[in-house]
């Protein structure tokens, strides 16, 4: 019954590949977050989505490319991985845009490229 | 770009202290919302303040909201071990967006 699920917890992967981290909500939310959370524990947000469409985009390379298939998934690619993509992911929805919605945190995905 | 500072980067204290955390901006957010981060997990939200000088309380943490809505605090009343994490400030602006601070780090020792 996890409210926000990310796979995989853990990826390893060379530089130069291509990865994708999936995030699904079973809270029934229209929108869907993806931040990145640095080594030293600074978190950012990515992307936003609402109602599968792309609302926000913070200045992120465009080799990060999310795909919404449903209201409760938000996929997150990344082609030709580099050194500094290595971080842990979240996922995270809540219920509408407004801006004293709770936002729902998935459990991380530490994204580690050699 | 908004930003927001967030200090003491790190606290260690004994059990039984109390302690504040402070987070400041120069920006003004539509809220202010607290979370607290366990290693591997996600963040999870203890608190959202709203309104300018707005206070909430929960449990033996205080939660207050400065009167221009820019600055926030975190106060732990008699801190237990189990209070030991990662706190995260984070401020809401449109399509709820939020801004993070840099977290602060507190070990509370038996």
């Amino acid at each position: 019954d996890t409210a926000v699920s990310q796979t995989p917890k853990y990826l390893v992967t060379q530089m130069g590949n291509d990865k994708s981290i999936k995030c699904e909500q079973n809270l029934g939310h229209d929108t869907m977050y993806w931040y990145k959370q640095d080594s030293k524990k600074f978190l950012k947000i990515m992307f936003s989505y609402n109602n599968k469409e792309l609302i926000i985009n913070e200045t992120v390379p465009n080799r990060f490319s999310p795909k919404s298939p449903d209201k409760a998934h938000l996929n997150l690619h990344i082609n030709s991985l580099e050194l500094g993509d290595s971080a842990v992911y979240f996922c995270a929805s809540s219920p509408t845009v407004t801006s004293t919605d709770t936002q729902y945190f998935g459990p991380g995905t530490r994204l580690t490229v050699l | 770009t908004q930003l927001l500072e967030q200090s003491p980067q790190f606290l260690s204290i004994q059990e039984g202290e109390n302690l504040t955390v402070y987070c400041n901006s120069s920006s003004v957010f539509s809220s202010l919302q607290w979370y607290r981060q366990e290693p591997g997990e996600g963040p999870v939200l203890l608190v959202t303040v709203v309104t300018g000088g707005e206070v909430k309380k929960l449990k033996r943490l205080t939660f207050q909201f400065g009167d221009a809505r820019k600055d926030s605090s975190l106060h732990i009343t008699a801190a237990q071990p189990g209070d030991t994490g990662l706190y995260l400030c984070a401020g809401a602006r449109a399509g709820n967006m939020l801004t993070f601070g840099g977290g602060t780090r507190l070990m509370v020792k038996p």
